[in-house]
């Protein structure tokens, strides 16, 4: 499909597993931004990306928090140590501008902590 | 810290309903979008208002931002099941978006 992709789409992970989340914009996509949701709740900024460049990482929680996207295109959103209050859903976002005016969302990845 | 109140936060009506939401803030917003997001999806993009005072409409849809630019609606006319959802309003669109609280709406048939 042309749309942004995530994987997995549902991830469980035991308290202080490590866990890896990945996001595939739409292609020629310049903006590509991270989002956390909690449940019943507006999504929240992460962290934002300009091609390669991490233009602003200021929403990440803690320093468990990393975001990387090499080639400028897939991102992959990592959380070390994984605690109970990281369960909620994780969006990412792309968009063709690199102010990001229109941004299209993925279907998110649902990280459970047990 | 720019941010984005909702209300209300649930909504549950009829088919055939009117119904409108508030997205309210102490701050000015250059621009304020509103968002669709169904279980198990992303939001998807409804809209987007950038002038003070602005009404869009798309089909039963009507959006309005305030004249001071801290302020918006959405109405829907004669709802129906498949505007169930939760409603985001957020901005602005230049940046790192600011989401607010949503509102959770179920249309019953």
């Amino acid at each position: 499909g042309a749309g942004v992709s995530q994987s997995p789409r549902y991830k469980v992970a035991k308290r202080g597993q490590d866990v890896a989340l990945r996001c595939d914009p739409i292609s020629g996509h310049v903006s590509l931004f991270w989002y956390q949701q909690a449940l019943g709740q507006g999504p929240e900024f992460l962290t934002y990306f300009q091609n390669e460049a991490q233009l602003d990482k200021s929403g990440l929680p803690s320093d468990r928090f990393f975001a990387e996207r090499p080639e400028g295109s897939v991102s992959t959103l990592k959380i070390q140590r994984t605690q109970q209050e990281d369960s909620a859903v994780y969006l990412c976002a792309s968009s063709l501008a690199p102010t990001g005016y229109e941004q299209y969302f993925g279907p998110g990845t649902r990280l459970t902590v047990t | 810290t720019q941010l984005l109140e909702q209300s209300p936060q649930f909504l549950s009506i009829q088919e055939g309903e009117n119904l409108t939401v508030y997205c309210n803030s102490s701050s000015v917003f250059s621009s304020l979008q509103w968002y669709r997001q169904e279980p198990g999806e992303g939001p998807v993009l409804l809209v987007t208002v950038v002038t003070g005072g602005e009404v869009k409409k798309l089909k039963r849809l009507t959006f309005q931002f305030g004249d001071a630019r801290k302020d918006s609606s959405l109405h829907i006319t004669a709802a129906q099941p498949g505007d169930t959802g939760l409603y985001l309003c957020a901005g602005p669109p230049t940046d790192k978006l600011i989401f607010g609280t949503g509102t959770r709406l179920q249309v019953f048939p």
